[in-house]
């Protein structure tokens, strides 16, 4: 079985700084992969990030990168140079892969950007 | 590439009536999942068709099925609708190298009556 737990229902960020979302998981698989999504207001479920657990080097993609800590099964996303944009609801997903795809997803935070 | 289609977008039912959502994956997806959003319980795994099969399915209801077609499109339907079956319903493809990473489509907000 897999879970994922965010602690932080309700996240703010001022316009331009930096913010760190937290996410925590478990899994008996060995090999999975961990994944940030972001749902804006439109509903959409827009992929952020994708890490492989397999990977030490922690994933960046342009201002979202991840600290992943395998230990500790810990996952999180920071949001660097946060723009008015970023608001939305986000994500934490684990993904165990092998006979069964499914994503498993956290509650969400919900990230207010302030201007 | 054209991301994932979902229709319809929105529907309004009445309880006991069936609905059929419908899924177009991005061309050369094989993969296709669906998924249950509420307010209460979250985001939750339906099932998951690949080749026209399906893998995997969640804890629901046998009023909860599914197919795929050979193009890979998917269709999910709900018999004898409750109220709780109100909800956002999202399709997600991926492609057959990388079936763990999932492209969500808008979703179709089934609302029940």
């Amino acid at each position: 079985a897999q879970t994922v737990t965010q602690s932080q229902p309700e996240m703010s960020v001022q316009e331009a700084e930096t913010v760190t979302l937290s996410c925590t998981y478990d899994t008996s698989e060995s090999d999975y992969y961990l994944f940030w999504y972001k749902q804006p207001p439109s509903r959409q479920m827009i992929l952020v990030i994708r890490q492989e657990a397999y990977k030490q080097q922690n994933a960046t993609e342009n201002r979202f990168s991840v600290n992943f800590q395998k230990a500790a099964k810990s996952f999180s996303l920071k949001i660097s140079d946060s723009q008015l944009g970023d608001a939305a609801m986000y994500f934490c997903a684990v993904n165990s892969g092998g006979s069964n795809y499914k994503l498993t997803f956290g509650k969400g935070t919900l990230l207010t950007v302030n201007p | 590439k054209a991301g994932v289609t979902q229709t319809p977008r929105y529907l309004i039912k009445t309880r006991g009536q069936q609905v059929t959502l419908s899924c177009s994956p991005i061309s050369g997806h094989r993969s296709v999942s669906w998924y249950q959003q509420t307010p209460g319980q979250g985001l939750q795994f339906l099932f998951e068709y690949f080749s026209e099969t399906q893998r995997n399915k969640g804890n629901f209801p046998g009023r909860f099925s599914g197919r795929q077609f050979s193009n890979s499109r998917s269709e999910m339907n709900v018999s004898t609708l409750e109220l709780g079956d109100s909800a956002l319903y999202l399709c997600a493809s991926s492609s057959p190298g990388q079936r763990e990473t999932q492209y969500f489509g808008p979703g179709t907000r089934l609302l029940v009556l």
